[in-house]
């Protein structure tokens, strides 16, 4: 059964600095793997979508990368903000095909202090 | 585009009700979900569909029933609550799910309280 591991569960760091979220999974047999920010009280937002053929994806100040062979995965946050703050999740498709949905990892807390 | 839209969005419940939970998009998506996230457990699959017709159990499919009639409109259903199932409910979609994967887009929840 798949897992997703996120290190650390809550970061704390001042305004400007560039940050670093990791995310490991225990089956390397993966098809993608996606970011994703929660707002307190909202729902999911999708930032990133990496495909297993690609090492990398950029969107503005982030940047996800991916190793598939050591089953991790980094989100990489540029010159933070205080609207940076909220919880990050990484999930990865199910070894069913891939149609059985994501599974999450227990998300990362980030606060970015002003 | 309205997205995946959720209804009701707060809701509490005595023990041994039945409800409903809403869940509909408008993107034309084959693929939809539901998910329940709770404290300590992260989200969960509960039930999935990938296509009208078609629903299939995740994790967590006990005391929920599913059905997929339209391609717009995925309910959940709790038979008979119970307080293990006051959590946050999330429905999401897709284009495409596995090896063709796409984005996830999910609705905004609902939080549902079992009394």
């Amino acid at each position: 059964k798949q897992e997703v591991t996120q290190i650390p569960a809550a970061l704390s760091v001042p305004e400007g600095e560039n940050l670093v979220l990791n995310c490991s999974f225990t089956d390397s047999a993966i098809y993608n793997l996606q970011w994703f920010r929660q707002d307190p009280g909202k729902g999911l937002t999708s930032l990133l979508l990496i495909q297993s053929s690609q090492r990398e994806q950029t969107s503005g100040r982030l940047n996800a990368s991916l190793d598939k062979s050591s089953g991790r995965s980094t989100l990489y946050i540029a010159a933070s903000q205080p609207g940076d703050s909220a919880t990050y999740l990484c999930a990865v498709p199910g070894s069913g095909g891939g149609a059985d949905g994501l599974t999450f990892g227990k998300g990362t807390h980030l606060i970015i202090q002003p | 585009n309205a997205g995946v839209t959720q209804t009701p969005k707060f809701q509490v419940l005595k023990t041994g009700q039945s409800m409903t939970l809403q869940c509909a998009q408008d993107m034309n998506h084959e693929y939809m979900s539901w998910y329940r996230q709770d404290p300590g457990m992260g989200l969960r699959l509960i039930h999935y569909s990938v296509g009208a017709g078609i629903t299939d159990q995740g994790e967590v499919p006990n005391g929920y029933n599913v059905s997929r009639s339209t391609t717009e409109d995925f309910p959940l259903r709790l038979l008979s609550a119970a307080p293990s199932q006051t959590s946050v409910y999330f429905c999401a979609s897709s284009p495409m799910w596995g090896e063709k994967g796409d984005t996830q887009y999910f609705g905004p929840g609902t939080r549902l309280t079992v009394l």
